[in-house]
């Protein structure tokens, strides 16, 4: 079945450390992203990135960076510049806009605790 | 700068009752989406709406879009226990510019 990977579910950071986060989509979707989430709060974006070698800041890319070196992947790194990295990840990925659109696909999800 | 406001926040409701929940956002799309998530859980893609008029419903939940008022509702019927979760409401641009913003999200308890 086609769908997104999100991984690790549970990550532990300690302080000053880079971590990256894995998320890997079979769906054939040019488009992903990366959102956010703390608790009780919606989903803020972080980048995305809409084909392959391109990507843009979201919201709230400082303290992360990301690579599009393949359509399949798009991971996350938490560099030791986020001050506050401990939330809820969530990975997504669409497909080209005028092809049947019916909106994002989510992934299941990392969290991320500074320990 | 795209904004997403949910109202009410927090939702107790008991089993039985009709209830809705109000999504409002300050730009102009025509495209609005609501997702249920579950605590510790990813989102679960409820409805995706994509013209001024469109009404969609999916057992006790109905949603609908007016784009004129940039208003979306989501509304209960008769509300069993297992909807209680959060649900939030998004927003994307027109095409070229497809990126989710979210509102707070409300969260619904059903009472028994």
């Amino acid at each position: 079945d086609g769908g997104i990977t999100q991984s690790p579910k549970y990550l532990f950071r300690k302080e000053g450390q880079n971590v990256t986060l894995s998320c890997e989509q079979n769906l054939n979707h040019d488009a992903m992203y990366w959102y956010r989430q703390d608790p009780g709060q919606g989903l803020r974006l972080i980048y995305y990135s809409q084909i392959v070698n391109d990507f843009q800041k979201g919201d709230i890319a400082e303290g992360y960076s990301v690579s599009r070196e393949k359509k399949e992947s798009f991971p996350l790194t938490v560099t030791s510049a986020q001050k506050n990295p401990t939330a809820f990840y969530l990975c997504a990925s669409s497909i080209p806009p005028g092809q049947g659109w019916d909106g994002y696909t989510f992934g299941s999800g990392t969290r991320l605790t500074v320990v | 700068e795209l904004k997403v406001e949910q109202n009410p926040l927090f939702l107790s409701m008991q089993e039985g009752k009709n209830y809705t929940i109000y999504c409002n956002y300050s730009t102009t799309s025509d495209r609005l989406y609501w997702y249920r998530q579950d605590p510790g859980k990813s989102l679960e893609s409820l409805f995706v709406l994509l013209s001024n008029g469109a009404v969609k419903q999916e057992g006790r939940l109905m949603a609908s879009l007016d784009t004129k008022a940039r208003l979306s509702t989501l509304h209960i019927t008769a509300a069993v226990h297992d909807l209680s979760a959060t649900y939030f409401c998004a927003v994307d641009m027109n095409f070229g510019n497809e990126k989710l913003t979210f509102g707070t999200g409300t969260r619904l308890t059903i009472i028994p």
